[in-house]
């Protein structure tokens, strides 16, 4: 079975690019996290979809950042303006059943540099 | 607010020693408690789970005890190999949270020399 599918792997933009990354998750599962990673602040949890539908995205940090899921097979995470500090690694995971078990299975995660 | 707390990293180990990274956590409700792992330039991964007090969770060698006593869910290795080398982050979900949020500790950064 395919994991968490994430694209691009890396992604080099100028300050004020629009940036989209995208998540493509297991199969079956109707639960969608995105997280972001970075060293001083560690793994924050931006948005969490259930069935499609946003459940909490109150740790989107601000209006440049947005986040859909049209179909069960599908997110995105849009930037824009990017600036600096959004540089991160950030990952989609997905989790059968609401999340109730805690069981998350994450991607490989896309690495973010805004220059 | 429920919360998890490591200890600080990295910790260094000589191969085959025996590794302790501490886990301890506050939460309201009755949690669930899991240790996933991040290697080198990939996602996170569930390495182990204990959803009641005294389960045992158990994988590749490495164990973890639920303890509703102490509120610890220490992660455990008896030998340790440099394959090991990773990010431990111990994490709960408390099941009185509608959303079943994850709580993730900080992650502890383990570096196994040969």
């Amino acid at each position: 079975d395919a994991g968490v599918i994430q694209s691009p792997r890396h992604e080099v933009t100028e300050m004020g690019q629009e940036v989209t990354l995208r998540c493509k998750p297991i199969s079956g599962h109707n639960s969608l996290f995105w997280y972001r990673q970075t060293m001083m602040r560690g793994l924050e949890l931006l948005i969490y979809f259930n069935n499609n539908v946003p459940i909490d995205d109150s740790g989107m940090p601000e209006d440049r950042f947005s986040a859909k899921m049209p179909n069960a097979s599908f997110s995105t995470l849009k930037i824009q303006p990017s600036e600096p500090r959004d540089s991160a690694v950030y990952f989609c995971a997905s989790s059968p059943r609401r999340g109730r078990t805690g069981e998350l299975f994450f991607g490989e995660g896309s690495r973010l540099t805004v220059l | 607010g429920d919360s998890v707390t490591q200890m600080e990293g990295p910790v260094t180990l000589s191969e085959e020693a025996f590794l302790t990274i501490n886990c301890t956590y506050t939460a309201t409700g009755y949690p669930s408690l899991f240790w996933y792992v991040q290697y080198p330039g990939e996602g996170l991964q569930l390495l182990l789970k204990a959803t009641k007090a005294d389960d045992k969770g158990s994988n590749k060698g490495f164990e973890a005890t639920y303890r509703k006593e102490t509120t610890s869910f220490h992660l455990e290795k008896g030998s340790v190999q440099v394959s090991d080398s990773a990010v431990y982050f111990c994490a709960l979900s408390d099941r009185l949270d509608s959303n079943y949020q994850l709580i993730w500790g900080a992650g502890t950064k383990l570096i196994i020399k040969p």
